[in-house]
């Protein structure tokens, strides 16, 4: 475990359903980040929370809606998604002006059907 | 944004040879993070490497800050060291906490 945990490990879900991703940091950090992992595609960022103000929205479909109640937990809402958005969504973890780096999680891998 | 490049993007070794891995970025940065991608997907963070060298074990890596690369030297390669590294950075210009930019990866294969 690196001290982001991430669940569920994987999820299979239809377009019509609704389902939530969850990530749990245990390092203290202040700031949580949201990646998506596609096929022979680069990592990429989706959202930013610095001390639980989001700061950051890469042009990301409203299907997907973030929420960080707290600077330990990261949620991402899914709805109504298309089979495209499979992929494998990575959480990270780290501490503004730490000089410490980004500690990711394990993911979840999702595909929709 | 800031852009980073690695090579190879493939990369097929023996056990026991030795590698090594490149990254340039078009920007000043903050961090720059070496990972590797095992089979499963998950980040193994190797390195945090905004400037200097580091080693640990039969890993190390360099980043020349003023010259805009870094550099992840792989020695006396394992099959377990297949995956993808990735090199990722963080530009200075954000003022942190802006999410990290990844390359493309290198794919290491290591053959027995």
């Amino acid at each position: 475990e690196t001290g982001v945990t991430q669940t569920p490990r994987h999820l299979v879900m239809g377009m019509t359903n609704k389902k939530s991703l969850k990530c749990e940091q245990h390092l203290g950090h202040n700031a949580m980040y949201w990646y998506k992992q596609s096929a022979k595609k680069p990592l990429e960022l989706m959202f930013v929370y610095n001390f639980k103000e989001q700061t950051e929205n890469n042009s990301v479909p409203s299907r997907f809606s973030p929420e960080c109640p707290n600077s330990s937990h990261l949620f991402l809402h899914l709805h109504t998604l298309q089979p495209e958005d499979s992929a494998l969504y990575l959480c990270a973890s780290s501490q503004h002006g730490g000089g410490y780096g980004y500690t990711f999680g394990s993911g979840t891998r999702l595909t929709v059907v | 944004g800031i852009q980073v490049e690695q090579s190879p993007p493939d990369l097929i070794l023996q056990e026991g040879a030795n590698s090594t891995l490149r990254c340039n970025f078009s920007d000043s940065v903050n961090n720059l993070q070496w990972f590797h991608q095992n089979p499963w997907g998950q980040l193994i963070n190797l390195f945090y490497i905004p400037s200097g060298t580091k080693q640990n074990g039969r890993l190390s890596a360099t980043t020349v800050a003023t010259e805009r690369y870094s550099l992840l030297y792989i020695s006396s390669s394992q099959t377990t060291d297949s995956g993808v590294y990735f090199c990722a950075v963080e530009e200075v210009a954000g003022g942190g906490a802006d999410g990290l930019t990844f390359g493309k990866g290198t794919h290491l294969i290591i053959q027995p």
